[in-house]
């Protein structure tokens, strides 16, 4: 069974840095493109950020480029999320999200995990 | 490019028929939108990608279509579980946006 399970996530002050992770099963990890996904309190959801099967590419939404580097361990099965310089605007829930097909990262997002919360304050 | 989902609340009764809009402010590459549904507490699930390919396990009621810049998701008998939020994505071209979203609500 395809899982992906993210962890953390806390309680930061303005300026502070956190580093996500989500640990994945069940598919052939290394062929799959992996994005983040945000959902402030009671909001919409927010593409953040996307990176290839490889590495190779990543791709972030204007509010976080510059503070936040998405990156993979194809040896372990995890993805990361380094976020820096944080501000309470980034306070949600982030998702990690597999893509739905194998290779390009233009893609569906397959397959979700539960989540994990980030609350930016002081 | 920006995604506008609208309504933004369909009230409706079980049984009946919904269309939800979502348009683009320039033409989505390769037609490469999604749809996915949310429902309180739980995370999206993936409902059409592709403008118009269900995605596994997803019944026919679901269908979606449109190209360039105007999509269409249309859910036809509804079905009490049906009621949720529903989403539209653009994966064309990064930054691969979210609409903000059509709250389906039981009228």
């Amino acid at each position: 069974e395809v899982h992906l399970l993210e962890s953390g996530g806390g309680l930061v002050q303005p300026g502070g840095s956190l580093r996500l992770s989500c640990a994945a099963s069940g598919f052939n990890f290394s062929n799959f493109a992996l994005t983040w996904v945000r959902q402030a309190p009671g909001k919409g959801l927010e593409w953040v950020s996307t990176v290839s099967g490889t590495g190779g590419s990543t791709y972030y939404a204007d509010s976080v480029k510059g503070r936040f580097t998405i990156s993979r361990d194809n040896s372990k099965n995890i993805l990361y999320l380094q976020m820096n310089s944080l501000r309470a605007d980034d306070t949600a829930v982030y998702y990690c999200a597999r893509a739905f097909w194998t290779g390009s990262p233009r893609n569906a997002l397959g397959v979700w995990g539960q989540g994990t919360t980030v609350t930016v304050s002081s | 490019i920006v995604l506008t989902q609208s309504p933004g609340t369909l009230s409706l009764s079980p049984g009946e028929s919904a269309t939800l809009s979502c348009r683009a402010s320039q033409s989505v590459d390769n037609n490469f939108l999604a749809w996915y549904q949310q429902k309180p507490g739980q995370v999206p699930k993936l409902l059409i990608y592709g403008a118009s390919n269900r995605a596994t396990g997803i019944p026919d009621r679901f269908s979606g279509s449109g190209s360039g810049t105007d999509f269409t998701l249309a859910i036809s008998r509804l079905e009490p579980e049906d009621f949720a939020v529903y989403y539209c994505q653009q994966y064309g071209s990064s930054p691969y946006t979210f609409g903000q979203g059509t709250k389906l609500e039981i009228k």
